[in-house]
């Protein structure tokens, strides 16, 4: 059991430009969620899915954020169009269908020029 | 909607005092209540959680009692260490708690920075 990992750990865009970024979850769980964190903030959660199928969205995941899952087991949150506002930290966390504890990767510091 | 409060920080204390950071939440049915802690440079971690009213949940000196009548999940440890300077949030899931199977989505405070000095 490696944990969560997610690549890649910091990303440098320009306005405008896509970035997609990737979630390995610990190989047992089904589980698996993003959430975003802003400076002083807490993570806000964005978006659930359970296997590969996303159950759950926020209204903070506008039209340019797509996450997949396919097969159930890596997932992907692309940015399409990035803006300054987009700069976060992406945080991604997975738990098995047996408790509510989720464990969470080290995060993508996107940073938005 | 779910909604989770911490006390305003910094917090900075002295090597061995007695921390406490509250939190009270807002929420329907019974959610599960966690605190996770952010180590400078590290990712979240679980740091202890309770899911049912008056449970309590510890782990490496730090204490949290799932208070139902007064929505509240307060953290405490009674002797700081250097190490253990963070940031600390509060959260709660949005479903499960009671001794069922939580999977939902977690809302968290806005953390709390601890300092502690030698």
């Amino acid at each position: 059991d490696t944990g969560v990992s997610q690549d890649p750990r910091h990303k440098i865009t320009k306005r405008g430009q896509n970035v997609t970024f990737r979630c390995d979850p610990i190989s047992e769980h089904n589980r698996l969620y993003w959430y975003r964190q802003t400076l002083g903030q807490g993570p806000e959660f964005l978006t659930y899915f359970q296997n590969e199928a996303q159950l759950e969205k926020s209204r903070l995941l506008s039209d340019r954020f797509s996450a997949e899952r396919p097969k159930g087991s890596f997932s992907t949150l692309e940015i399409q169009r990035t803006e300054q506002g987009d700069s976060a930290m992406y945080l991604c966390a997975s738990s098995s269908p047996y408790t509510d504890t989720q464990y969470f990767g080290p995060g993508t510091r996107l940073t938005v020029l | 909607g779910n909604s989770v409060t911490q006390m305003e920080g910094p917090v900075t204390l002295s090597e061995e005092a007695f921390l406490t950071i509250n939190c009270t939440y807002t929420a329907t049915g019974y959610p599960s209540l966690f605190w996770y802690v952010q180590y400078p440079g590290e990712g979240l971690q679980l740091l202890l959680k309770a899911t049912k009213a008056d449970d309590k949940g510890s782990n490496k000196g730090f204490e949290a009692t799932y208070r139902k009548e007064t929505t509240s999940f307060h953290l405490e440890k009674g002797s700081v260490q250097v190490s253990d300077s963070a940031v600390y949030f509060c959260a709660l899931s949005a479903l499960g708690g009671a001794g069922g199977t939580s999977y939902g989505k977690l809302t968290f405070g806005q953390g709390t920075i601890l300092t502690v000095h030698p």
